[in-house]
């Protein structure tokens, strides 16, 4: 998936525990989006960021979830508490700075399952 | 962003070509259609996109109407690889404008 890497794979936590997903995009790119895909539904967007800045966060729930894209370093999306219903597949895209018809690069994806 | 409408699954023979269609018939002038496709529990793949022209590429030709209201992607020599869902997206051309996933397209490539 064109060099975006997604760490980790699959992540395994308890409720009320936090979970935190990484995404390292295409380098250069300085476009990051979050996306989550409930079992059997489609992808919803969640967040759209620029180097230390949030551009879009329409799709974030207003609790428990946060995201960065620092300076320096890869992007964090952040579930405070997490309970069953967080329990998805949450994928990162990332485009280059300029050209916004320029397509989306996507991760593998971290599958997140709350026990 | 204009919405999309695209049948929920579709099949296709091995090695014959799969046609899927996509309505957009709200779509505005600064708009481009996107194809993206995912395969089973992986992330999104782009495929190709367009504003009114038809396109080609290795992967696939995206045929736009005239009136810009529907368009077809076409899978020439469709493998069982090629088992995914479809999705068909209008982006507005504004820096960073997100894209917005439908229901998509199931298609199965059958043996």
């Amino acid at each position: 998936n064109a060099g975006v890497m997604q760490n980790p794979r699959h992540l395994v936590r308890r409720r009320g525990q936090e979970a935190r997903l990484r995404c390292s995009p295409v380098k250069g790119h300085s476009h990051v989006y979050w996306y989550r895909q409930l079992p059997e539904e489609g992808l919803k967007f969640m967040v759209y960021l620029q180097k230390e800045n949030i551009i879009d966060e329409s799709g974030m729930p207003k609790e428990r979830f946060s995201a960065e894209f620092p300076k320096e370093g890869p992007s964090i999306l952040r579930i405070q508490q997490v309970v069953r219903g967080d329990s998805a597949a949450y994928f990162c895209a990332s485009s280059p700075p300029g050209d916004s018809r320029e397509k989306l690069f996507f991760g593998s994806g971290t599958q997140l399952s709350v026990l | 962003d204009a919405k999309t409408t695209q049948p929920p699954s579709m099949d296709c023979a091995e090695g014959r070509a799969a046609n899927l269609p996509c309505n957009h018939s709200t779509i505005s002038g600064n708009e481009y259609v996107y194809w993206y496709r995912q395969i089973h529990s992986q992330g999104p793949q782009y495929i190709i996109h367009g504003l009114k022209n038809n396109e080609t590429n290795e992967m696939a030709s995206l045929i736009i109407t005239e009136d810009r209201k529907s368009s077809t992607l076409i899978l020439p020599h469709a493998t069982l690889r090629d088992t995914a869902v479809y999705y068909c997206i209008v982006r507005r051309e504004t820096s960073g404008s997100r894209l917005t996933f439908g229901e998509g397209t199931q298609l199965t490539v059958n043996p």
